[in-house]
């Protein structure tokens, strides 16, 4: 059965500054990944995917993430954060044969402080 | 086309009344799913259709809830006689066929069960 783990709860992280929210899959075979951001009481919204080629994807809003299989791990980064990025953060993995039908982690809360 | 649209967007209802939801899909967007989102947590895959035809339920769809898309296009999400233990966001997402496909979601509609 695949599974995502998402290790942070809660990051803060201070405006201007790097980010990176980690993602740990569990999947038989290369798995399709993405990663969703949602506003309080909002639905999701799509950040980036990963299908296949490059394993360094870039997303919107100057999001990026990197799929290392060897540590099937798929971490998100931002290299300066801005206060509207404060939100919470889902990394999921969909089923090979459909995408759209994913396990998604427990998410990442992050913080952004002035 | 703005995107999947869900309706109602708040819900506040009394233990054991019957409530119902709508998603309008993407319209060329032939696969619909719905989740279900509890505080805290991130989304749980409940059910899908390609086009009007259910594929497949979750163990969490209890014999309470059914959801129907009749015509292939609009769906529906019927919980009977809510529990408390309903209480959660239900998100509606829709794709385009094939495994390659990111799925778009909704706004959400939010149960409170009383």
């Amino acid at each position: 059965a695949q599974s995502v783990t998402q290790p942070d709860i809660h990051i803060t992280v201070s405006e201007g500054a790097s980010l990176e929210l980690r993602c740990n899959y569990s999947y038989g075979a290369t798995p399709y990944l993405f990663w969703y951001v949602q506003s309080p009481g909002q639905g999701l919204q799509l950040l980036l995917k990963y299908f296949s080629g490059d394993t360094l994807v870039q997303g919107i809003k100057g999001f990026e993430a990197e799929f290392k299989r060897s540590q099937s791990s798929f971490n998100l980064r931002k290299p300066s954060v801005h206060w509207s990025d404060a939100a919470e953060y889902f990394c999921a993995v969909g089923a090979r044969v459909n995408a759209g039908k994913s396990t998604f982690g427990d998410g990442t809360t992050l913080t952004v402080k002035p | 086309d703005t995107g999947v649209s869900q309706d109602p967007r708040h819900k506040i209802t009394k233990r054991g009344q019957n409530v119902t939801f709508r998603c309008d899909p993407i319209s060329e967007h032939n696969r619909l799913y719905w989740y279900r989102q509890t505080l805290g947590q991130g989304p749980e895959f409940l059910t899908y259709f390609q086009n009007e035809a259910q594929l497949e339920k979750s163990r969490l769809l209890s014999d309470r809830f059914s959801a129907e898309r009749p015509k292939g296009s609009f769906s529906t999400l019927e919980i009977q006689r809510t529990e408390q233990g309903d209480s959660a966001m239900y998100l509606c997402a829709s794709s385009g066929d094939g495994g390659w496909v990111e799925a778009f979601f909704g706004q959400g509609t939010r149960l409170t069960v009383v």
